[in-house]
């Protein structure tokens, strides 16, 4: 299965942006990138998700590059409820692969 | 948005006895239900996969008839943890998938586990 690697923390100062990359050199032509968040003693939550072409919606931005091999997660301007573990995840369209591997993800800490 | 509601948040046994976790999705058909433990500081790893109306399959090293998965309906799925031991105390969350393989997996709120 594609695997995805993750700086293990990132900081940020409250109400600047932030750029999460993931890395996917693996990734195959059906698998969609997926971007999760999980705040502490709680279930993850969707953020965003794409194939090829950049995305946004209301809480997010979804930079992919061109051959694929990378992604990243754009906050446009960091608050302390971004305050979170961020999950990069590769899913496969075709078979909807089951077992998604969540790496460690970026701890992303959010400086007032 | 969807939700997915997991039930209970919280729960305290005594070594032996048997636990279960409801996993509702409150707003959509979920054909496929997914089942994750996450120790503390510790990324989430996938136990099982619940169809609808058929066997869930487990991933290996997880013993299916120690965590007895029932997926009966499109908006329930249960996980029992059968003669809950205490290193079976742990984080278990649950998703789920719309009717489409591109649907974002929704994730319930999570069940902290405490076995005593």
């Amino acid at each position: 299965d594609a695997k995805t690697t993750q700086p293990n923390s990132m900081e940020s100062n409250e109400e600047e942006p932030v750029h999460l990359p993931c890395n996917h050199s693996t990734i195959s032509g059906t698998d969609y990138i997926h971007w999760y968040r999980q705040l502490p003693s709680q279930g993850p939550e969707y953020v965003i998700h794409g194939l090829t072409s950049n995305v946004n919606n209301r809480m997010a931005s979804l930079a992919i590059a061109e051959d694929r091999k990378s992604s990243t997660l754009i906050l446009h301007r960091a608050t302390l409820r971004d305050a979170a573990v961020y999950y990069c995840i590769l899913r496969d369209v075709v078979t909807g692969a089951n077992n998604l591997f969540f790496g460690t993800g970026t701890r992303l800490t959010v400086i007032p | 948005g969807a939700v997915v509601s997991q039930h209970p948040s919280r729960v305290i046994c005594k070594s032996g006895t048997s636990v279960k976790i409801e996993c509702r999705s409150l707003d959509f058909q979920a054909t496929t239900m997914f089942w994750y433990r996450q120790f503390p500081k510790k990324s989430l790893m996938l136990m099982a996969t619940s169809n609808e109306g058929s066997k869930a399959t487990y991933e290996q090293g997880v013993e299916k008839d120690k965590f007895l998965i029932n997926h009966a309906s499109l908006t329930l799925s249960t996980l029992t943890v059968t003669s809950a031991h205490p290193e079976d105390s742990s984080f278990y969350i649950c998703s789920a998938r719309g009717q489409t393989f591109d649907s974002p997996l929704h994730f319930g709120n999570g069940t902290r586990l405490t076995v005593t």
